[in-house]
């Protein structure tokens, strides 16, 4: 069964430029989400997705981040314009399971360099 | 508020000795409970989970955790520690709507 996949790995810009990353959730499963990991922290939860609505997106900066999951499998987070600060590890992760109890799977993140 | 707290940021250990590593949760987080491991440049790997039943919980690679609901605890534990080890784990909570609440991680260093 393939795993959840992310693309770029990396990515370097500026700050004020735009950036877009992109997940393909494990095949089936309909709850999505994309965390934000900064160095020496744990994730913390952007949006969540379920099918190709959003369930929560209340720690999600709306001024600069944008996400999408417009068939409801694959998913697009954008950030526009990036700040110094948005340098970080973008995590997308799936659960085929509703409610709380399922497994949460990871993808290898994205990792965002602001300079 | 929902919290996750992990008590140590770094746990340095030698090769073949147990290790504990901490977690403590807030009442307010729903106990499904979680034990995650990150490998440098790869995401996040389940461990372990507690959802119901038997409070000590078996996971991969030799580890394990006991739920405490009167101290409000998961802690991870594993006998004896591998270099293969060395990581930076991570305790969360599920809460409602299926989202998890991650600790801010323990970076476990296993020296030879």
């Amino acid at each position: 069964e393939a795993g959840v996949a992310q693309s770029p790995r990396y990515k370097i810009i500026e700050k004020r430029q735009s950036v877009a990353f992109w997940c393909n959730p494990i095949s089936g499963h309909a709850t999505l989400y994309w965390y934000q990991q900064i160095l020496g922290q744990g994730p913390k939860l952007l949006i969540q997705f379920q099918n190709n609505g959003v369930v929560d997106d209340s720690q999600l900066p709306k001024d600069r981040f944008s996400a999408e999951r417009l068939k409801g499998v694959d998913s697009t987070l954008k950030i526009q314009p990036a700040k110094l600060e948005d340098s970080a590890v973008y995590l997308c992760a799936s659960r085929g399971q509703r409610g709380s109890t399922g497994e949460l799977f990871f993808g290898e993140g994205s990792r965002l360099t602001v300079l | 508020a929902q919290s996750v707290t992990q008590l140590d940021s770094q746990v340095p250990v030698f090769e073949e000795a147990p290790v504990e590593l901490r977690c403590n949760y807030s009442s307010s987080v729903s106990v499904y409970l979680f034990w995650y491991v990150q490998y440098p440049n790869q995401g996040l790997q389940l461990l372990l989970k507690y959802l119901s039943g038997s409070t000590l919980v078996k996971g991969i690679n030799g580890f394990e955790a006991e739920f405490n609901k009167s101290q409000t605890s998961f802690h991870l534990r594993k006998p004896s520690v591998h270099i293969s080890d060395t990581a930076e784990y991570f305790c969360a909570g599920g809460t409602s709507y299926g989202k998890l609440t991650f600790g801010q991680g323990t970076i476990l260093t296993v020296h030879p």
